[in-house]
């Protein structure tokens, strides 16, 4: 597996209180992602990082913020988190995103969060 | 934006058979799909992908085939196993600066032995 590590690896929260959920790298990839996982709907992009300082909002951003001062790490906040944000999350990798010649790079996850927001 | 779509969302083949699991996508600029496979309670993982400029790729057991016109592509499983069984993704992409994948909502293989 790519050098992706995601932290905590399972939480259980309240409603209402802020949560942050770690990706760290070592591949020094450009590239970073939040996705998450819910029965019935796949994978969906929250935010994502195409360099330092430098996000953008993904399909289902609403509730979600996100920051990277290293290129290593990219956060991912619940403002306030509501039962209706309990899924997997997922953290991704690559190395360019659309920039290569032939197409955009391939994307490595890393081995999820379990988040329950009771 | 784009739309992926996976139908149907379970698939059941014997032991030794081969599976098919097809996608379709909306935007015909897209140009990078790539199929992910994930077991339970694990992580997703890339099993093989394919740019907009072939038409077929092959990896062992596996291939994908692209029909741009048709604005399709299908995995193909030969000689499927017990450990073949899992959900499927597929994803396709746009090209461009700063694209994202688009991924379809996932097929449940089962093998039975």
């Amino acid at each position: 597996d790519a050098g992706i590590t995601q932290s905590p690896r399972h939480k259980v929260t309240e409603t209402g209180t802020p949560v942050t959920l770690r990706c760290h790298q070592t591949e020094n990839h450009r590239y970073m992602y939040w996705y998450r996982q819910d029965p019935g709907h796949g994978l969906r992009l929250i935010h994502y990082s195409y360099g330092v300082k430098d996000t953008d909002k993904g399909e289902v951003s609403d509730g979600y913020s996100v920051s990277r001062s290293k290129t290593e790490d990219f956060l991912l906040t619940l403002e306030s988190a509501t039962s209706s944000q309990t899924s997997v999350y997922f953290c991704a990798i690559s190395e360019s995103a659309g920039l290569v010649a032939g197409g955009p790079e391939t994307q490595y996850f890393g081995p999820g969060t379990r988040l329950l927001v009771l | 934006g784009e739309n992926v779509e996976q139908h149907p969302s379970t698939l059941s083949v014997q032991e030794g058979d081969s599976a098919v699991i097809k996608c379709t996508y909306s935007d015909s600029a897209s140009n990078y799909f790539p199929w992910y496979k994930q077991e339970l309670g694990k992580r997703p993982q890339l099993i093989i992908d394919i740019r907009s400029n072939v038409g077929e790729k092959k990896d062992q057991r596996i291939a994908v085939t692209l029909n741009k016109t048709a604005k399709h592509f299908s995995l193909h499983i030969t000689e499927t196993q017990p450990e073949d069984s899992a959900v499927y993704f597929c994803a396709a992409s746009l090209a461009g600066a700063n694209s994202k994948l688009t991924f379809g909502k996932g097929i449940t293989l089962s093998v039975r032995p």
